[in-house]
């Protein structure tokens, strides 16, 4: 139980261009999803928190209009990177975690973008 | 506020010796403290968890952690290491009393396990 999917798992866009990344949780409802940015052989760094319905709530420093986040539904929350340029290519993370459930967030594999 | 500090960014081990990746943390509420491991490309996999209760904690994989909240520690120990526990691997702390809240991740320690 408690599997977090993200869609794609790789992503190569050209500079300008937008890019979505789903994170699905398969089998529970996930009432938070967070979004994770990882540079390479680094620590994740925590973008935004979105609460189901609400509006999401983004780190200090973290571009709330290039980095548009949806969570619409219990087990969707897109991640949408606007106008991406190449210092965007990263390894983007979401988990999930439903207060109900656990206290546990539960991590999706990773998408990996590269921005040309 | 929370942090945690993760001793070493690099441990290399031969295979069948004691594994010991140090974490501190520091949080103004009762600590949950967390262990991931992360294989290259992929996202990250719970290998333990506290929250209350019994101070030593033990996880998949062989691995298990102490708490020690006199230390504000949560060191993490594989007593014979394999090469598949070759990866990245980070600490994390959020506040008990908010479950759910936001976790605080270690800069995170790779270990290399030598053959």
């Amino acid at each position: 139980g408690a599997v977090v999917s993200q869609h794609p798992s790789r992503v190569i866009c050209k500079s300008g261009t937008s890019v979505k990344i789903e994170c699905r949780s398969l089998d529970f409802q996930a009432t938070t999803m967070f979004w994770y940015r990882q540079f390479p052989k680094q620590s994740l760094m925590l973008m935004a928190t979105s609460n189901e319905g609400s509006k999401a709530t983004y780190e200090q420093g973290v571009e709330k209009d290039k980095f548009l986040i949806n969570h619409a539904s219990l087990t969707l929350s897109t991640l949408t990177v606007t106008s991406a340029h190449p210092e965007d290519s990263s390894f983007y993370i979401c988990s999930a975690f439903d207060r109900l459930l656990s206290y546990e967030q539960y991590f999706g594999p990773g998408t990996r973008l590269t921005v040309t | 506020a929370q942090s945690v500090t993760q001793l070493g960014s690099h441990v290399s081990v031969s295979e069948g010796a004691l594994v010991l990746l140090r974490c501190n943390y520091s949080s103004s509420v009762p600590p949950y403290l967390f262990w991931y491991v992360q294989y290259p490309n992929q996202g990250l996999q719970l290998l333990l968890k506290y929250t209350t209760g019994a101070t030593l904690v033990k996880g998949i994989n062989g691995f298990e952690a102490e708490f020690k909240k006199s230390e504000t520690s949560f060191h993490l120990t594989k007593p014979s290491a394999h090469v598949s526990d070759a990866a990245e691997y980070f600490c994390a702390v959020t506040q008990a009393a908010a479950a759910g809240n936001k976790l605080t991740f270690g800069g995170g320690t790779r270990v290399l396990v030598k053959p």
